[in-house]
């Protein structure tokens, strides 16, 4: 069974810019969940989603959104990137909501210039 | 807010000798989860531990989660070069709909040969 998929591996943007980021979770899991990963932070929450609906939400402002098709992929989009965005953007899924393992994806390294 | 301190941050240790890892937070959690960190990749699930008390033991990792479910350790006996990396340690909320993991922020290990 394939793991979680995230596309792109690497992106480099400059402030004001927007980003999307994709993910694709194991077949069969129907939760999806993001979080951002930086040294001085480490691993924080930013949302969850299950059956296309937003369940959960972190502390982060309005400009980190994201969304939940119906195949169970899921895209998080960054408007207006300011240079603290600079971060790994991890995926997990899990089969469903609130499910005791999550499986992570490889991460999004994104760098805003 | 439930936060979780991990201590010690870093760890450099010679092949063959034994570490325990610390995680500790104010809060109840409803389980608590290891995960293990390479570069470049996302957290790999090591164990969940749900029962206060609880202990699961993972060839030469023996993981304990606290009584009162507010700590957890792992302990490594004979560490091997193949155990460097960032072990981080995250709680689920106990019940309502708080499903999200809350992290903490690792403990860098180095097994050097």
């Amino acid at each position: 069974k394939a793991g979680v998929t995230q596309t792109p591996r690497y992106l480099i943007k400059t402030r004001g810019q927007q980003v999307t980021l994709s993910c694709s979770p194991i077949s069969g899991h129907r939760s999806v969940s993001w979080y951002q990963q930086t040294p001085g932070q480490g691993l924080q929450f930013l949302f969850e989603y299950f059956s296309e609906t937003q369940r959960n939400k972190g502390n982060f402002p309005g400009r980190f959104s994201g969304r939940q098709f119906s195949n169970s992929r899921s895209e998080m989009n960054v408007s207006t990137l300011e240079l603290g965005d600079s971060a790994l953007y991890l995926c997990a899924s899990s089969l469903e909501l609130g499910s005791g393992g999550v499986f992570f994806g490889p991460g999004t390294r994104l760098t805003v210039l | 807010t439930q936060l979780l301190e991990q201590s010690p941050q870093f760890l450099s240790i010679q092949e063959g000798e034994n570490l325990t890892v610390y995680c500790n937070s104010s809060s109840v959690f409803s389980s608590l989860q290891w995960y293990r960190q390479e570069p470049g990749e996302g957290p790999v699930l090591l164990v969940t531990v749900v029962t206060g008390g609880e202990v699961k033991k993972l060839k030469r990792l023996t993981f304990q989660f606290g009584d009162a479910r507010k700590d957890s350790s792992l302990h490594i006996t004979a560490a091997q070069p193949g155990d460097t990396g960032l072990y981080l340690c995250a709680g689920a909320g106990s019940g309502g709909s708080n499903y999200k993991l809350t992290f903490g922020k690792g403990t860098l290990l180095t097994v050097n040969p």
